[in-house]
């Protein structure tokens, strides 16, 4: 079946710091992968994705490659802000209507 | 408009009520989602929906139905509801279902059965 399993948090990192979030998963097929980040009180917001092997997802200054001979997609971000603070899912999907199977999800607080 | 409305925000009910969950987009997308999810853990699937048929029920108890009137209307109906029913219940949507694409989550209602 498919899985992802995430670094458990909580992470508690101080402003500009740099931050990785591990991410490995299994799949039966070629999976797209997702990063989708939960601010408190709200639902999901993606916040990047890969759709195939060697793909680099960016957005805010978040990064991930799809490592494909690793079976993982690690987020990264080079400085972290404070607004930065909220859950973060890693997520995969490997067939049209299938399921998006998610991460156990890793909260991150950052401290000014 | 990229947005997926949901309502009500926040629903209290007891175990004989009937109530519904109400979910909105008007991006044009033709598939739709219930996913709940408890405090501290990820979402899990209960539904989807796509060209207003259901395609996926991942075996949720018939005390759960969804009903999607429409392609911009997604509802859940619930009726004696057990109190491990209370959680965040989140709608999304993507444009057709297709593995690659991104889905936009509402902010969920947050639901307490008593």
């Amino acid at each position: 079946g498919n899985s992802v399993t995430q670094m458990e948090g909580p992470v508690t990192l101080s402003e500009e710091a740099f931050l990785t979030i591990n991410c490995t998963y299994t799949a039966t097929g070629y999976p797209s992968l997702f990063w989708y980040v939960q601010y408190p009180g709200e639902g999901l917001q993606l916040l990047l994705k890969a759709t195939k092997a060697d793909d680099k997802g960016s957005n805010k200054g978040f990064e991930a490659t799809y490592r494909k001979e690793t079976t993982s997609f690690h987020l990264e971000k080079g400085s972290v802000q404070v607004s930065d603070s909220a859950v973060y899912f890693c997520a995969l999907r490997v067939t049209s209507y299938g399921k998006l199977t998610f991460g156990q999800g890793t909260i991150l607080t950052v401290h000014p | 408009d990229t947005e997926v409305t949901q309502t009500p925000k926040h629903l209290v009910m007891g175990m004989t009520n009937k109530k519904s969950l109400k979910c909105e987009q008007h991006m044009g997308h033709r598939a739709m989602y219930w996913y709940k999810q408890k405090a501290k853990k990820p979402p899990e699937l209960m539904f989807v929906y796509s060209y207003e048929k259901l395609s996926i029920n991942e075996s949720v108890p018939s005390r759960f139905s969804p009903e999607c009137p429409n392609s911009s209307l997604l509802n859940l109906h619930l009726h004696a509801l057990q109190p491990e029913d209370s959680a965040l219940y989140l709608c999304a949507s993507s444009q057709s279902g297709t593995g690659s694409e991104k889905l936009f989550f509402g902010s969920g209602t947050q639901l307490s059965v008593l």
